[in-house]
């Protein structure tokens, strides 16, 4: 079993639509828990971060911990064509980032 | 560009020979990162230095993998024999501060390899 699960899509949504993104994992230690959005061919860019269980919103984005049952999710508001792109999740321990699959995601104008 | 450099940034080889990328973190950036991504799946750690010394390496880095960062500047990654199967993106990160690796860190645009 991976350590970081997730559903690599791929996912199509019409302009405008909250899009819910999400990751499981196993291990306990993991600190952080980290969204990146990948274009392609291009290497990862951090959206957003959290350290404990709860909810942390950025503008369209709203990242969710809940560690209880290891389980992340990110969610976008008002969907754009831009937000078409691959999102990882990804977590940390130590010195170690631990990256999920990503979701490719396309938004339809 | 201020941003982790990465070269070449493409790079076709047959099978059996060398190659070698380049890294050439954000200035000042102490830690440094390689990771390796294939098709469909997300990146995977393979080792990190802090200044010039190496202090991890993931099993992933088989005794054909070498890297360094000899003046704690900038650093390659070699792959000897090459194998299909090392057909990858090669990507490059570093941050300016251990504590802090989660926000601080940035990500080159990866050195893409096909072995053919």
């Amino acid at each position: 079993q991976k350590e970081v699960e997730q559903d690599p899509g791929p996912l199509s949504v019409p302009e405008g639509a909250i899009v819910s993104l999400n990751c499981t994992y196993s291990n306990s230690a993991f600190q952080y828990f980290m969204w990146y959005r990948q274009y392609s061919r291009k290497g990862p860019e951090l959206l957003m971060y959290t350290y404990s269980s709860g909810n942390k919103e950025d503008g369209r984005f709203t990242a969710q911990v809940d560690k209880s049952s290891k389980y992340i999710s990110l969610f976008i508001r008002d969907s754009q064509p831009s937000d078409s792109a691959t999102y990882l999740c990804a977590m940390m321990t130590g010195n170690q980032f631990y990256f999920g699959t990503g979701t490719s995601l396309t938004v339809i104008p | 560009d201020t941003g982790v450099s990465q070269n070449p940034r493409h790079k076709i080889t047959k099978r059996g020979q060398n190659v070698t990328f380049r890294c050439d973190p954000i200035s000042e950036h102490n830690r440094l990162y390689w990771y390796r991504q294939t098709l469909g799946q997300g990146p995977e750690f393979l080792t990190y230095f802090q200044n010039e010394a190496q202090l991890e390496k993931s099993r992933l880095l088989s005794d054909r993998f070498s890297a360094e960062r000899p003046k704690g500047s900038f650093s390659t990654l070699e792959i000897q024999r090459t194998e299909q199967g090392d057909s990858a993106m090669y990507l490059c990160a570093s941050s300016p501060n251990p504590a802090r690796i989660v926000n601080t860190i940035y990500f080159g645009e990866g050195s893409w390899l096909t072995v053919v």
